[in-house]
């Protein structure tokens, strides 16, 4: 089963440079998430999609956008990569809007991103 | 307000050894507590959602508990083996967001 998958893998950017990661789950999944992962820190939120059509920001925003393509398909977009943005992204999926945040949150391999 | 806090961050055993490790959260307006097992270059997996005060769950060698009036879980693995070897991860649920600790890196030595 495929579950969560996210393109690219490793990805170097110079700063200043654009650049779409892009992730997809085939589990009929209404919520899509993006999080970010640094050393010392826990993953922290960038931006999430309650189901087609919404998306929120997270705990962490600037500097990305996002798109909910459809109910499969939830890509970020960083505009103008900054060193700041070296990181480890996981996209994620989930049942339903995690209103309770009871539901288990599915997660992709991740993309490990450098800027220059 | 919402810092989740786990320790130790990093503990290496011995084979056969058991060991748990702590998550700590506010314990107010609780909805749920995740144990994710998280391998590097793989996926974080899901190992347990607990919801009720005084829950306990399993799965194979490990276990987990919750106090949600005092605002910690506990993870424990009996008769670590290499491949237990991971970042285990805890997160509180709160609204429609997930707020992670650091995670705890385990090391199994053969």
């Amino acid at each position: 089963n495929a579950g969560v998958t996210q393109t690219p893998k490793f990805q170097v950017l110079k700063t200043g440079q654009s650049m779409t990661l892009q992730c997809a789950q085939d589990m009929n999944h209404n919520s899509m998430y993006w999080y970010r992962q640094d050393p010392g820190m826990g993953l922290r939120l960038i931006y999430y999609s309650a189901s087609e059509g919404t998306t929120d920001k997270g705990e962490v925003p600037n500097g990305y956008n996002v798109s909910r393509l459809n109910k499969r398909e939830f890509s970020l977009r960083l505009e103008s990569a900054a060193p700041s943005q070296t990181s480890v992204y996981f996209c994620a999926s989930s049942e339903e809007t995690a209103v309770a945040s009871r539901v288990t949150i599915y997660f992709g391999e991740g993309s490990w991103l450098t800027v220059v | 307000i919402l810092n989740v806090e786990q320790s130790p961050q990093s503990l290496h055993v011995q084979e056969g050894d058991s060991t748990n490790f702590t998550c700590s959260f506010p314990s107010s307006n609780f909805y749920a507590l995740h144990w994710y097992r998280w391998e590097t270059a793989k996926s974080p997996e899901a190992l347990f959602v607990m919801t009720l005060n005084g829950d306990e769950k399993k799965k194979g060698r490990i276990s987990a508990t919750l106090n949600t009036k005092e605002g910690y879980s506990y993870l424990y693995i009996k008769g670590s083996q290499p491949e237990d070897s991971a970042t285990y991860l805890c997160a509180r649920g709160f609204g429609n967001q997930f707020y992670f600790g650091t995670g705890t890196s385990l090391t199994v030595i053969p």
